[in-house]
């Protein structure tokens, strides 16, 4: 089937707004996970869902981030007040979440946020 | 905490030359490995895996990973590259015993010229 989808592929912003980026996972994968990739840095862990439920928030980097998921399926990731160092591709990433399969996880193609 | 290192940020290869990439991690206890590549525009995905057991691990695309525990090492090879296997290249760890988010390298920029 389809693989992780994300939406917007690109989102630009003003400093202060709130933004929303929105993961949907493939079909019947019951873990999500958000990370961030900013210019020149690996990935950095943001927070992962196992159904609705956030067991590992532990990558939010402040109060202004939060996510939620809903029907275990979408999840949207949503940033307050945004500030330049924002800035990043915001990737999703989804899992079977059954014994190995909670292993591998897959890719969506993921958002490029710019805050001006 | 856990972190992971790649130590080149950039290399450059001719086509038929041989390729190791370093990945170092930072933990004690029992890990998972995992090599991801991101192709230029493309999404990324999984390169290779190892869980346990044979410590050399074979993933797509003739690539290789050794896991060598003494040395908290979990290298990249493959004999021979091609132009095709221009990409950007990730180093992964997760704690077997935790959650599953994974802790990335910085990744390394592979360009092969023809």
């Amino acid at each position: 089937g389809a693989g992780v989808s994300q939406s917007p592929s690109n989102k630009v912003t003003e400093k202060g707004k709130d933004v929303e980026l929105r993961c949907d996972p493939i079909s019947g994968h019951t873990a999500l996970y958000w990370y961030r990739q900013s210019l020149g840095q690996g990935l950095e862990f943001l927070i992962y869902f196992q159904g609705n439920s956030a067991p590992d928030k532990s990558g939010l980097p402040s109060d202004r981030f939060s996510a939620e998921r809903t029907g275990g399926s979408v999840s949207t990731l949503t940033i307050q007040r945004t500030q330049q160092e924002d800035s990043a591709v915001y990737l999703c990433a989804s899992s079977r979440g059954r014994d190995r399969g909670h292993y591998e996880q897959y890719f969506g193609p993921g958002t490029r946020l710019t805050v001006t | 905490a856990q972190s992971v290192s790649q130590h080149n940020h950039h290399v450059i290869l001719s086509e038929a030359a041989s390729l190791e990439l370093g990945c170092n991690y930072s933990y004690g206890g029992t890990v998972n490995l995992f090599w991801y590549v991101q192709y230029p525009g493309q999404h990324l995905q999984l390169l290779l895996k190892y869980f346990s057991g044979d410590p050399l691990v074979k993933g797509i695309k003739g690539f290789e990973a050794e896991f060598i525990k003494s040395k908290f090492s979990f290298n990249l090879r493959k004999p021979s590259v091609q132009w095709s296997d221009t990409a950007e290249y990730f180093c992964a760890v997760k704690n077997s015993g935790g959650y599953n988010k994974l802790i990335f390298g910085a990744g390394t920029r592979l360009a092969v010229h023809p």
